[in-house]
């Protein structure tokens, strides 16, 4: 099975600071990385899918990178609403994997 | 608009047996396959199952194979995951999630979520 790892598991931030949450694989997984967002109690939401491509409707203050084993996920300018908690997700192979998580609050 | 609607879950005993359902509208749901992801309590997303548009293609995560069998009724607009054999460790959110293409595996719209509480 391939291991998702993220980084760091929380973190604080202030609105306008510029926020990046790392996403490891334990192999090769090409592009095949997906980012969501999940604010508690809601559903996860798709934000970045294939590593780099946006969701419709997504800001575009998000941007996504890399390939192979090391992806980021990146918030320009945080704003309000994008306090959540973010996961990686690979789908490359079944099983398919998620990363632990990323909580992002206000500092 | 994509609509998922997950239903039954609940309370049940350490051994027991649930089916979960996901009424699915709003996009031609034989084209897409579907999954199911569970979240315990104050954890993280646990991909459980995946089924292909046709139905013919099932896959599951190794802690519930054996256990949870995946299915759909295209005719019905309908998902189901069958739960049997249930342990406190499968006690969960479970949301069913619609693939964002037909065989993509990234999930684009996700149902509410049902809650399943396996305890004595």
């Amino acid at each position: 099975d391939i291991q998702m790892t993220q980084s760091p598991s929380s973190l604080s931030a202030s609105v306008g600071d510029r926020v990046t949450i790392t996403c490891r694989a334990s192999q090769s997984i090409g592009s095949y990385l997906n980012w969501y967002q999940q604010k508690p109690g809601k559903a996860p939401r798709l934000l970045m899918y294939a590593a780099s491509s946006f969701q419709s409707g997504v800001p575009s203050r998000f941007s996504g990178s890399g390939s192979g084993t090391d992806f980021t996920l990146t918030i320009s300018s945080l704003q309000p609403e994008d306090f959540a908690t973010y996961y990686c997700q690979q789908s490359h192979s079944i099983p398919l994997t998620f990363g632990g998580g990323t909580k992002v609050e206000i500092k | 608009e994509v609509q998922l609607l997950e239903s039954g879950g609940g309370l049940v005993q350490p051994g027991g047996s649930l089916r979960l359902s996901c009424a699915a509208s709003g996009f031609t749901f034989n084209n897409y396959a579907m999954t199911w992801v569970r979240q315990a309590p104050g954890k993280g997303l646990e991909w459980v199952s995946a089924i292909s548009g046709s139905g013919g293609g099932t896959y599951f995560a190794d802690s519930v194979k054996g256990r949870f069998a995946i299915s759909r009724d295209n005719s019905k607009h309908t998902l189901y995951l069958q739960m049997n054999s249930l342990r406190a460790e499968d006690t969960a959110v479970y949301y069913c999630a619609k693939y964002r293409t037909g065989s993509s595996r990234d999930f684009d719209y996700w149902g509410q979520g049902t809650l399943v509480t396996v305890s004595s």
